[in-house]
């Protein structure tokens, strides 16, 4: 069935140093690769996400990777700012209605 | 538009009590889920639906339960309270429903204590 890695649990950069999460998986039906980004207190909200026919997806400061050989994919956050403080989450989707998460990364952008 | 609005926001039950939990979805969404939220755990899966039908169910025990109404709105229930179901209960709408498809828009949740 669906499972998802996602390493690390806690990261802890500087202000402007870059950021990168990962996530592994091992059911080859996924296709669907989202990243949720929950701040203190707040709602999960996607920031970005890619599907199976797409190596790579940027949006400004962040971007996503996947290899779909090696069963893993990868959030990249450069030019880290305090505001991207949270707890950032991978997620599965496939065709059964749901998303599976990773158990979260908890990034600390330390001024 | 509005939000996915979820509610009660906070409730403390004791065990052995029952819960139910509503939301209703941004309009026009079709597709609800709802998820479990605990420390350490992420967001764990516990039913979608889509007009009306339960198309998909997690791993939890048959005390947990849901349903949903001809508006989209969609109540969960939760009977015979352990106090390992303390935790967020999120919902989630997506206009289409096929989560591959598009963006789970999410509540703010309701946060559940079980004395």
């Amino acid at each position: 069935g669906e499972n998802v890695e996602q390493h690390p649990s806690t990261l802890s950069v500087q202000e402007g140093d870059s950021a990168v999460i990962k996530c592994t998986y091992s059911d080859s039906a996924s296709n669907y690769f989202p990243w949720y980004k929950q701040e203190l207190g707040k709602r999960p909200q996607l920031i970005i996400d890619i599907r199976s026919n797409v190596g790579e997806k940027k949006d400004q400061r962040i971007a996503v990777t996947l290899n779909k050989t090696a069963k893993h994919f990868s959030l990249h956050i450069t030019e880290t700012q305090p505001e991207d403080s949270a707890v950032y989450f991978c997620a599965l989707g496939g065709s059964n209605y749901k998303l599976t998460f990773g158990k979260g990364t908890l990034l600390t952008v330390n001024p | 538009k509005a939000g996915v609005t979820q509610t009660p926001r906070y409730l403390i039950k004791t065990r052995g009590q029952q819960v139910t939990l509503s939301c209703s979805p941004i309009s026009g969404h079709r597709s609800v889920s709802w998820y479990q939220q605990t420390p350490g755990q992420g967001l764990q899966f516990l039913f979608e639906y889509f007009s009306e039908t339960q198309r998909n169910k997690g791993n939890f025990p048959g005390r947990f339960s849901g349903r949903q109404f001809s508006n989209s709105r969609s109540e969960m229930n939760v009977s015979t309270l352990e106090l390992g179901d303390s935790a967020l209960y999120l919902c989630a709408s997506s206009l289409s429903g096929g989560v591959n498809t598009g963006e789970l828009f999410f509540g703010e949740g309701s946060r559940l204590t079980v004395l």
